[in-house]
C-alpha cells in the first residue's frame, strides 16, 4: 500500500507571499492532520481534517489554513508569510476513528524556507 | 505544566544495553499512546502502540504504560547504533488533537 505523499518537497518563498502544500493520504484513510516541526519548538499540531471537516486544531494564527476534499486529499495555505514559518511541515493520516485508528503516519514533509 | 514531557537527553548507551525512555503527559482522557522515531533529516515513524496498562512488546521494543501515573516507557532491548535518533511520545485522548512531546535524542555508542 502506497505511503503518504507531500508535494513539493521543498519550497523557497518570499516574506508576504503566500503558498499551498499538498498531502495524499494513505489509501482508506480519512483523516489528514497538520503539524509544524521547528528545531525549537519541536512537533506542534496545526489541525485534522476528517471527512472534509476540521475536526480540531492548534494554537497557531489564521494566517494557517486548510481544507479537504472528498477523496481525502488535503491542502494547507499559509498566508502572509513570515521567516518565522520556515520550518517542516508535515502531514500524517489515519483512519480517523477511536483508540487504535488514531494511528497516524507520516509523510516525508515539505522543507518551507521563507527568506 | 506541559502537556507531554520528555527528556531532551541526549540520552548515550552502549551497544547492547537497554535503552529506557520516559514520557508523561498532563491529560488524564488520553486513551491511545504512541511511540515514533525520528532520524536526524526524516519524518516520524510509528514504532509502538499501547492502549491499556501494563507492558506490551513487539521485538526490541516494551511500550509500558501506567495510566494513574500518566507514564508511558519505551524501553529497547540490546541497542543497536541503528537506534540512535529522536523518540517522541504522543499520548491522544478523545479531543482528536494531536500532542507530542519534544522528543528524546538516543544515542547508541558502538
Amino acid at each position: 500500500k502506497a505511503g503518504v505523499t507531500q508535494t513539493p518537497r521543498y519550497l523557497i518563498k518570499t516574506r508576504g507571499q503566500q503558498v499551498t502544500l499538498s498531502c495524499s493520504p494513505i489509501s482508506g484513510h480519512r483523516s489528514v492532520s497538520w503539524y509544524q516541526q521547528t528545531p525549537g519548538q519541536g512537533l506542534q499540531f496545526l489541525f485534522e481534517y476528517f471527512s472534509e471537516t476540521q475536526r480540531n486544531k492548534g494554537n497557531f494564527p489564521g494566517r494557517f489554513s486548510g481544507r479537504q476534499f472528498s477523496n481525502s486529499r488535503s491542502e494547507m495555505n499559509v498566508s502572509t508569510l513570515e521567516l518565522g514559518d520556515s520550518a517542516l511541515y508535515l502531514c500524517a493520516s489515519s483512519m480517523g476513528g477511536w483508540a487504535s485508528t488514531y494511528e497516524q503516519y507520516f509523510g516525508p514533509g515539505t522543507r518551507l524556507t521563507v527568506t | 505544566q506541559k502537556e507531554v514531557e520528555q527528556n531532551s537527553g541526549p540520552l548515550s548507551v552502549p551497544e547492547g544495553a537497554i535503552a529506557s525512555l520516559n514520557c508523561t503527559y498532563s491529560d488524564r482522557v488520553s486513551q491511545s499512546f504512541f511511540w515514533y522515531r525520528q532520524y536526524s533529516g526524516k519524518s516520524p515513524e510509528l514504532i509502538m502502540s499501547i492502549y491499556s496498562n501494563g507492558d506490551k512488546e513487539d521485538g526490541r521494543f516494551t511500550a509500558q504504560l501506567n495510566k494513574a501515573s500518566q507514564y508511558v516507557s519505551l524501553l529497547i532491548r540490546d541497542s543497536q547504533p541503528s537506534d540512535s535518533a529522536t523518540y517522541l511520545c504522543a499520548p491522544t485522548g478523545g479531543t482528536y488533537k494531536y500532542i507530542f512531546g519534544t522528543g528524546t535524542r538516543l544515542k547508541v555508542l558502538a
